[in-house]
């Protein structure tokens, strides 16, 4: 099973400000199988990044995917009041898995 | 537009069994998979399995393969999560999922809609 790893653990900043988040799989990991969720509190989770590097549906161009391998990188560009929520990564290889998430809070 | 709907909460005793189920609506059902992720209560979101929808073919999260069964009805389009001999370990909210599809010729399996999410409660 391929375990992802996210750092921070809780990320604290202000509207306005840059996100950086990061997600470290245990074994290289094809880019096509790498997604990021935001999780708001009582709302179903929403992809945000899907192919590692491409936004989904309805998301704005602040939010950004990168990496490759094993290392991958979301990045919030400037952050406004809704951005703050818990962000996971993922995975869907034989076994899909999730990182254990990035609170984001102001 | 797509949107999964799924039945309401469950509360069960240890022991039990509980039927989760997801209506789809706006897209053909047999042309994409659904998975189903949990949360559990201050913790993270985990896979438990996946049906396709063109042939019922199921892949099953390891910890739960011999609990677990999911099922769907291509002629109402509804998918079910069944689990049984609950323990207080499966109190979360279940949600069902519908793949994203085919872009640039790839199929993406990632999450791309979601259900409301059924809180399901092991409680004696």
């Amino acid at each position: 099973e391929i375990v992802l790893t996210q750092s921070p653990g809780t990320l604290s900043l202000s509207p306005g400000e840059r996100a950086t988040l990061s997600c470290r799989a245990s074994q290289s990991i094809s880019i096509n199988s790498l997604a990021w969720y935001q999780h708001r509190p009582g709302q179903a989770p929403r992809l945000v990044v899907y192919r590692a590097a491409s936004r989904a549906t309805g998301i704005p161009d602040r939010f950004s995917g990168s990496g490759s391998g094993a290392d991958f990188t979301l990045t919030i560009s400037r952050l406004e009041p809704e951005d703050f929520a818990v962000y996971y990564c993922h995975q869907y290889g034989d076994s899909p898995t999730f990182g254990q998430g990035t609170k984001l809070e102001i | 537009q797509v949107q999964l709907v799924q039945s309401g909460g469950e509360v069960k005793q240890p022991g039990a069994s509980v039927r989760v189920s997801c209506e789809t609506f706006g897209y053909t059902f047999i042309s994409y998979g659904i998975n189903w992720v949990r949360q559990a209560p201050g913790q993270g979101l985990e896979w438990i399995g996946w049906i396709a929808g063109y042939d019922g073919v199921t892949r099953l999260a390891h910890k739960l393969q011999t609990r677990l069964t999911l099922t769907r009805d291509t002629s109402t389009g509804v998918a079910y999560m069944d689990l049984r001999s609950l323990t207080t370990d499966d109190t979360a909210v279940y949600y069902c999922t519908r793949e994203l599809g085919t872009v640039g010729g790839i199929w993406q399996y990632d999450y791309a809609y979601w259900g409301q999410g059924t809180l399901v409660t092991v409680s004696s």
